[in-house]
């Protein structure tokens, strides 16, 4: 079972530039989180989703950054016209519906992909 | 005022050293407490957690929590250059260790032979 793939690894953009960076859930996850770190910073929570739905946008900031998880495909988390500020590593995480897992008492945990490092030249 | 607060560090200890990670925060309403370890280039992974106060133990690891002074802590025993990484905190205030988590910034730990 292949975790939580992210790609790209590395992407550079220049200001203004749209950066667009990808995850794909564990099999059977239906839940994805974006984070982002920026340096010297913990991780800081962007937004959570479900397939076609956004459960919790409270760290998104307001303008320029979008969000989705299609029925099909992996989650999109979308930069408009970046600025050097947007430098940071993104990671995305995802889980099954919470509840659920292997025993549906328990809390399960979120599994994290290896980031993308964004860098705005 | 951060709502988690976590000594970045470095520390740095010989090997078969007793470390220990803390962190405190502010908001009461955390319920579950988390420990994530992430190695240079890769993405956090859960080491365990903890659901309000208490001890809890797993191998060389033992995870604390005081609601009251709203402090945490990690301890490894018998530490191993294996075990250096950055350690980091989370906490969720909504009722499961899913869905929103605040982190602390990381510490960085080097456990050297």
């Amino acid at each position: 079972n292949a975790g939580v793939m992210q790609n790209p690894r590395h992407l550079v953009r220049r200001r203004g530039q749209e950066a667009r960076l990808r995850c794909s859930p564990m099999k059977g996850h239906s839940h994805v989180y974006w984070y982002r770190q920026l340096p010297e910073e913990g991780l800081k929570f962007m937004v959570y989703l479900q397939k076609e739905n956004i459960i919790d946008e409270s760290g998104m900031p307001k303008e320029r950054f979008s969000a989705e998880f299609p029925k099909e495909g992996p989650s999109i988390l979308r930069i408009q016209q970046v600025v050097r500020g947007d430098s940071a590593a993104y990671f995305c995480a995802s889980s099954p519906p919470p509840g659920q897992g292997q025993r549906r008492t328990m809390n399960t945990e979120a599994f994290f992909g290896q980031g993308t490092r964004l860098t705005v030249v | 005022q951060k709502e988690v607060e976590q000594d970045p560090g470095p520390l740095s200890v010989p090997e078969g050293a007793i470390v220990s990670l803390n962190c405190t925060y502010s908001n009461s309403a955390f319920q579950y407490f988390m420990w994530y370890r992430q190695y240079s280039r890769k993405g956090p992974e859960l080491l365990m957690y903890t659901y309000s106060s208490g001890n809890k133990e797993d191998g060389r690891f033992t995870a604390q929590v005081d609601k009251s002074s709203k402090y945490i802590s990690l301890f490894i025993r018998d530490s191993q250059p294996s075990d250096s990484a950055t350690y980091l905190c989370a906490m969720s205030d909504r009722g499961s260790t899913l869905g929103r988590l605040y982190f602390g910034r990381g510490t960085q730990l080097t456990v050297w032979p």
